[in-house]
This record gives C-alpha cells, structure tokens and sequence, in this order.
C-alpha cells in the first residue's frame, strides 16, 4: 500500500541534543512537507520541498534543518537551537500543482526529558 | 497574511442531531479549500478540495460547501464514529509553483454521543 511512514513514533530529546524526525513516502510525489502542532494550534510549517536537492524555509523554520538528497525522504532535524521543540510533528507530501491535497503520516511525538 | 478561523471549538452532539462546522477565511486569492480529518495521535485524513465559491462535495455523512468568505462542513445523522477533530485549510493564489504549504485552522473537536 502507498502511503507516507515517519519513525520514530515518540522521541526523547535531552538538553543541548540534535534530534533527527524521519519521513519516507511511495506515493511517486514530488513536493514534501514538514507541520509542527501544538495543543490548541492550527498546524504550522516548518519546511517545504518541492524538487530534489531543493527546499525552502516555511514560517517557523528557525531551529529546524532539512535535506532532501531522495525524492522518497525528506528528514528533519531539530536542533538545540530550537527552544520548545515539545510538539506533535507531522509530514506530508503532495503531487506539484494546483490543488493538489497534500497526504499526511501519522506523525512523531517529540517530548524534552 | 492568510488567516483560517473555524468554529466552534468543540461540538458535543447526539447520535442523529446533524450540524454544520464552519471555516472562515481571509485569503489574498483562493486557490483551494481543504477539509481534513484527524484522530487522536493521527495524522489529518484528507475529505475534501473546494475550489470556488459555490462549489458543494459530499461523503458519506459529510457535505463541504463554500462561498467566497467561509466554508460548511454539514454533517447529517452523525454517528460516534464520526467523532474526530476536523481541520480546514487554505492554499493562497500568490503561492508560487502549486506546492506550497497549507494555512490551516485550529479544528473543530466534535463528539458524537451514542
């Protein structure tokens, strides 16, 4: 079955640690996407790439990296720079064009020890 | 600045009583509407893509309409299964290349009481 699988499905990070979220997909799409949601917020976007080896900063990408060497996989980073990276993270991918509805996984619990 | 606001927050209904959830938008130029499902510690299933003012999609229980300010969600004889957080999302017509992200609203968290 196609679809979109991120793991781990809970992570711990300590104090001052680089922490990487991975995401793989088989759905032949172009375009990924990394959301950060928080208890009582709207979904949020982190980073997008639309090609391989190519990426851009979404509106909350500060303490966030990417890289997109594959067009199935398309990993982030969350960094020590990142201040409350205590969230539910979320992946998605879409064809590119208008329209097209972006497919979400089932996400990564991210929690500080 | 594109800005999604759904309401209300949370819905508790009866087995049967139908409502309607709505999606208020402010977008530059609307390119699309989306309506998402999400489960507790699930990622959001895609419902529906509207494009234009006037445009109605149905599912099951669900029927999305839109006009140029806000979007229904209808839901008819809910049963508890029906019972998620449902999300709304906007994708602006200034966005380049069609793959940019989506704008989305804080859901609305609706319980379906046997």
């Amino acid at each position: 079955d196609g679809g979109i699988t991120q793991s781990p499905k809970y992570l711990f990070r300590k104090e001052g640690q680089n922490v990487t979220l991975s995401c793989e997909q088989n759905l032949n799409h172009d375009a990924m996407y990394w959301y950060r949601q928080d208890p009582g917020q709207g979904l949020r976007l982190i980073y997008y790439s639309q090609i391989v080896n190519d990426f851009q900063k979404g509106d909350i990408a500060e303490g966030y990296s990417v890289s997109r060497e594959k067009k199935e996989s398309f990993p982030l980073t969350v960094t020590s720079a990142q201040k409350n990276p205590t969230a539910f993270y979320l992946c998605a991918s879409s064809h590119v064009g208008e329209d097209q509805p972006q497919h979400f996984g089932d996400g990564t619990r991210l929690s500080i020890l | 600045e594109d800005q999604v606001t759904q309401s209300p927050e949370a819905l508790r209904l009866q087995e049967g009583e139908s409502s309607s959830l709505n999606c208020s938008y402010t977008v530059s130029g609307l390119r699309g509407l989306f309506w998402y499902r999400q489960d507790p510690g699930k990622g959001p299933e895609f419902l529906f893509t509207l494009y234009s003012a006037g445009e109605e999609k149905e599912k099951e229980r669900l029927k999305a309409t839109l006009t140029k300010k806000e979007s229904f969600l209808h839901i008819t004889a809910p049963k508890p299964e029906d019972s998620a957080t449902y999300l709304c999302a906007v994708q602006a017509e200034d966005s380049g290349g069609g793959a940019d992200g989506l704008t989305f609203g804080k859901g609305t968290h609706l319980i379906i009481q046997p």
